[in-house]
């Protein structure tokens, strides 16, 4: 069965500090990954896609992929309270449906 | 906001009612999603519309049934439901359903059964 993991958390940063995510799938024919971040009560928000190998930034969030190792991790430089959220980690098997990781809390304390 | 548009909103009723669901994009996408998100836990797949026609459905009880009347627009209609079925959901849509084109979701509904 195709899995993705990611540690449910809750990962507790300081404002300002580097937030760490990362994100395990074992369908070695993944072809694309994606990040959602999900505020309380309201619906996922596309923040970052990635399809190759290395990293790619938008802002403060830096995605990296190593398909190699299989993981996808997602970077959020100077945190912000108003990252707190919890973040999806999404993977797309080759063909086949978008499977998504049970999400990691973030909190970010003033 | 988002650009796929969902309602309503809150939806509360009984379990004898009979109510829908409606989502709608206007940005050209030919694959739509309906969703199911319990609190703490990760969106779980129900259907999937891909160029109008049903493509996927993830063995979803038969008081839910989708509807996709146009490459815009996506039903859900609801009759029967349980109080189980309470939860948020919701609709997404992809430029295809095959490919690495990323879903958007919309804001969701969340539903409770009384």
């Amino acid at each position: 069965q195709k899995e993705v993991e990611q540690n449910s958390g809750p990962l507790s940063v300081p404002e300002g500090a580097i937030a760490s995510l990362n994100c395990t799938y074992s369908d070695r024919g993944s072809q694309s990954f994606f990040w959602y971040r999900q505020y309380s009560g309201k619906s996922p928000e596309l923040i970052m896609s990635i399809y190759s190998n290395g990293d790619k930034e938008d802002g403060r969030f830096t995605a990296q992929l190593n398909k190699a190792s299989q993981y996808v991790s997602l970077l959020i430089r100077d945190s912000q309270p108003s990252d707190s959220a919890t973040y999806l980690c999404a993977v797309r098997p080759q063909g086949g449906k978008l499977i998504f990781g049970q999400g990691t809390e973030l909190s970010v304390k003033p | 906001d988002t650009e796929v548009t969902q309602t309503p909103k809150h939806l509360v009723m009984g379990m004898t009612n009979k109510k829908s669901l409606k989502c709608e994009q206007h940005m050209g996408h030919r694959a739509m999603y309906w969703y199911k998100q319990k609190a703490k836990k990760p969106p779980e797949l129900m259907f999937v519309y891909s160029y109008e026609k049903l493509s996927i459905n993830e063995s979803v009880p038969s008081r839910f049934s989708p509807e996709c009347p146009n490459s815009s627009l996506l039903n859900l209609h609801l009759h029967a439901l349980q109080p189980e079925d309470s939860a948020l959901y919701l609709c997404a849509s992809s430029q295809r359903q095959v490919g690495n084109q990323p879903q958007h979701f919309g804001d969701g509904t969340r539903l409770s059964i009384l």
